[in-house]
């Protein structure tokens, strides 16, 4: 199973571009990188996925250099409703049928 | 947008108690999922289901811990015997394919046990 390795916790302001790294340096060649956000009380929900180069979608882009040993989540422009917990994970076949999530990247977003 | 239903909500129990919590996953989704969250603490997976059986479980899914998918739509989480240390968020989820694919998560039930 690839292991992660993510920032404990961030800071930033609204309006500014935040980037959160993630490291998976034994990730597998069928394995793809995810994000997910956890509000508190509330169930984790999906921001991203991908294998490799950029994927953007309305929410958030996902940066991944050739070698794929690590990862940026790029949230532009946050706002206070963005402060969350970041969970990179790593799923794919040597995951098998289960995500595992990390302690995550605490992210707080201030005025 | 489609979504997990949890029901219920807020759950209290006193200890060695059963408990049934239960999910209705997205429609067309086949893979189902439940994991729990301890105040404070990661989000820990139990067990991932599909095509009516277990496909994996954790260490924490021991012989308290059931799964069922009774009729078709709901999925539940059966805990025999409660203790202390059940006390925390279970939350549901879904998939349309396997983990490859989006999972949809549940608001979660806040078992407490007393």
């Amino acid at each position: 199973l690839a292991k992660t390795t993510q920032p404990i916790s961030m800071d930033s302001y609204e309006g500014q571009e935040v980037n959160i790294t993630c490291s998976h340096n034994n990730i597998a060649t069928n394995d793809y990188i995810t994000w997910y956000q956890q509000f508190p009380s509330q169930g984790p929900r999906f921001i991203i996925q991908g294998y490799k180069t950029k994927v953007t979608n309305e929410v958030a882009s996902l940066f991944i250099p050739a070698d794929r040993k690590s990862s940026t989540l790029s949230l532009p422009r946050v706002s206070l409703s963005d402060t969350a917990v970041y969970y990179c994970l790593v799923v794919g076949y040597s995951s098998a049928s289960k995500i595992i999530f990390g302690s995550g990247t605490r992210l707080s977003i201030r005025p | 947008e489609p979504e997990v239903t949890q029901t219920p909500s807020h759950q209290v129990t006193q200890m060695g108690q059963e408990v049934i919590l239960r999910c209705v996953p997205i429609s067309n989704h086949l893979y189902f999922y439940w994991y729990r969250q301890i105040l404070g603490q990661k989000v820990e997976f139990l067990v991932s289901f599909y095509n009516n059986e277990i496909s994996e479980k954790s260490e924490i899914f021991d012989d308290q811990f059931s799964v069922e998918r009774p009729d078709g739509s709901n999925f539940t989480l059966k805990i025999r015997s409660t203790k202390l240390e059940d006390s925390a968020m279970y939350f549901c989820a879904s998939s349309e394919a396997g983990v490859n694919t989006e999972a949809f998560f549940g608001q979660g039930t806040r078992l407490t046990v007393v």
